[in-house]
């Protein structure tokens, strides 16, 4: 059983383009959430996908969207890249999405915005 | 809205000392509480999950407590070793779909 994916690993973005990031969920897992996590802060919500639908979503701007796939895996994608985007992006699964699923953290992708 | 407030901030203590990591959060209505490891620019470890239902859970060396009524859960490390440095972050499951997280404690354990 594989755990879950990211990529890329880092990368180096301007302010004003556009960046996806993707994820391969654990296998089995029809849940994906992607949490921002900025330098000596918790990681923050920022949405959730189930079986191709978003599930739910947190404080961030239309600017962040999503896609989940027919085979569970998902991208995260950012319009208009800020200097503020710059943060680890971490990507989670679960097996459903319920309020007792534990969710699995991939190894997370370094986003810096210049 | 559920706030995770995590103290100290920065912990520093000799190895074979026992570690005692603090988690507190305001709207008791929680599902669940976990506790993660992560080290410097890495993904998340999950270390312990309590369900609302639980007092504590332990796993070898640790061991976590959760008092729902009082908003508080304690992380516990027996006899810390300097493999055990990192940052160690609380997460509480109050809503259908996502973690709401402390902003950690890091912890240096010195040779």
């Amino acid at each position: 059983e594989t755990g879950v994916t990211q990529s890329p690993t880092h990368l180096i973005k301007t302010r004003g383009q556009q960046v996806t990031l993707r994820c391969s969920s654990q296998s089995g897992h029809n849940t994906v959430s992607w949490y921002q996590q900025a330098l000596g802060q918790g990681p923050q919500f920022i949405f959730q996908y189930y079986r191709e639908e978003e599930n739910g979503r947190g404080n961030f701007p239309p600017r962040f969207s999503g896609l989940q796939f027919p085979n569970y895996s998902s991208e995260l994608n950012v319009n208009a890249l800020e200097l503020d985007d710059s943060a680890l992006y971490l990507c989670a699964s679960s097996l459903a999405a319920g309020t007792f699923e534990v969710q699995y953290f991939g190894p997370g992708t370094r986003l810096t915005v210049t | 809205k559920q706030e995770v407030t995590q103290i100290p901030a920065a912990l520093s203590v000799p190895e074979g000392e026992n570690l005692v990591l603090n988690c507190s959060f305001t709207d008791s209505a929680i599902y669940n509480l976990q506790w993660f490891r992560q080290d410097p620019g890495k993904g998340l470890t999950s270390l312990l999950l309590i369900q609302s239902s639980q007092r504590e859970q332990t796993s070898g060396r640790l061991n976590a407590s959760l008092d729902k009524s009082s908003g508080r859960s304690t992380l516990y490390i027996a006899a810390s070793q300097p493999g055990d440095s990192a940052t160690y972050l609380c997460a509480v499951r109050s809503d259908d779909y996502k973690l709401s997280f402390g902003a950690g404690t890091t912890v240096t354990v010195r040779a």
